[in-house]
Formats: C-alpha cells, sequence, structure tokens
C-alpha cells in the first residue's frame, strides 16, 4: 500500500518554509525522499532510517516518527531551485521503494 | 562517477508491437531496479535484481513484461505485446550492495524512458 503524502501541492515565495508529510500504514525500515523536476531523473534528497539517524541535503531536513509511520520533509528558506515533484519512498522490506504520489512544490521570486 | 543511462529516452509504438529499453546501472551496483510513472499517478515498482537474479518482480504487471540482466550488468524490460496501458515513464534505478537486514539503500535514478503506446 503506497503511503500518504500531504499537501498534494504548494506554492511559496523564495526565502519561506514547508512541510510535506508522508504517512505509512506499514511499519518502516526506512524512508527516501526525492525530487523531480519536469523531464528530469528523481534526485535523491534525503535519507531516515529506523533508529534515528538521518542524512540532509543543503538547506532541507527531515523527520522519522516511528511510533507513527510518518516522516516530514522541511524546506527551509525555499530557493527557487526547490520547485519541483517531491516524492517519498518507503522501505518496509526487501529494498524496494514504494512511493507516495508526490507533492508539487512551486517557489516564485 | 557516471550515472544511471537508458535508452531510449523517447518510444512511440503501436498497439501490438514489441520494445525493448534498456538500463546501464552506475558501475559496481549490484541492485538494479525498474519502477513506472504511469501519467498523473505515482512512481511504481516493477522488480529488482540482485545481480543477475531477479530478486523481487512482485510488481510486473503481466506476463508480457520480461525484464533480464545477463551478467549482471546491464538491464532490458522488454514489452510483448504492447497494450495502451503500458504507456508512462520508465525508471530504472541502482544501488550499492545491501548489507544484511537493511540498507542505507540510496537509489541512483536514471533519466527514463517514455513510452507512448498508439
Amino acid at each position: 500500500q503506497q503511503p500518504v503524502q500531504s499537501p498534494q501541492a504548494v506554492i511559496l515565495r523564495e526565502g519561506e518554509d514547508a512541510v510535506i508529510n508522508c504517512s505509512s500504514s506499514k511499519a518502516l525500515y526506512s524512508v527516501h525522499w526525492y525530487r523531480q523536476k519536469h523531464g528530469e531523473a528523481p534526485v535523491f534528497l534525503m535519507i531516515l532510517l529506523k533508529g534515528g539517524e538521518q542524512k540532509g541535503h543543503e538547506k532541507i531536513s527531515a523527520s522519522f516518527n516511528e511510533k507513527k509511520q510518518q516522516s516530514s520533509l522541511y524546506l527551509t528558506a525555499s530557493q527557487l531551485s526547490y520547485s519541483g515533484t517531491y516524492f517519498c519512498g518507503t522501505e518496509a522490506a526487501g529494498n524496494k521503494l514504494t512511493f507516495g504520489g508526490g507533492t508539487r512544490v512551486l517557489v516564485k521570486p | 562517477e557516471a550515472g544511471v543511462t537508458q535508452f531510449p529516452s523517447h518510444s512511440v509504438i503501436e498497439k501490438g508491437q514489441t520494445v525493448t529499453l534498456r538500463c546501464d546501472p552506475i558501475s559496481g551496483h549490484d541492485n538494479l531496479y525498474w519502477y513506472r510513472r504511469v501519467m498523473g499517478k505515482e512512481i511504481k515498482f516493477l522488480l529488482h535484481f540482485v545481480k543477475e537474479s531477479k530478486q523481487d518482480e512482485s510488481g510486473m504487471p503481466n506476463n508480457r513484461f520480461l525484464a533480464e540482466r545477463t551478467g549482471g550488468t546491464y538491464s532490458t524490460l522488454k514489452v510483448q505485446p504492447a497494450e495502451l496501458e503500458d504507456s508512462g515513464v520508465y525508471f530504472c534505478a541502482s544501488s550499492r550492495r545491501s548489507s544484511p537486514g537493511f540498507s542505507y539503500n540510496e537509489q541512483f535514478f536514471g533519466p527514463g524512458t517514455r513510452l507512448t503506446v498508439l
């Protein structure tokens, strides 16, 4: 079952903050975040592991609540380059990722 | 290091024809994945190779899809015969060898092959 992402879309002004949420009904080993720009490959941003370890990227950070099987991605002081579609991918078992429906982010000047 | 590459970037075929997509993973990556994104929907897992072995093919839609990874290097995904609902973007991703249990499984994606079946 795919994780649920919210919101589906968000519009920001440059410098503003935003939070993207990802919820799963399964017990997870890890949560992965990707950003995809139109016509390009999804680019890896973050991985959050069961147990609390995480790796960040620039001014993007994330959290993983293991009890709730929820992850949040924080876009801080957003830049124009942050525009794109953000996907969370959850890993329950077997290394394969199950992706959410995506969140479209548009950062305006 | 070179990234994941996929060929072709676009393919337009008619219903009933055959198409073969190719993926070259990052050198040394044992894990290779195929995903598909149908327009407007989420990216869906198709299958996972560890070297040349199929680890998980639970996402393959039906027996019209055949994936191979001879020698554990590049992989091909053949659709025969293609149907209208097969249209979408097919992504390949690769990652380093997994450690026992679960892994820090950063998957590197290729640019995708956009398949249109008319």
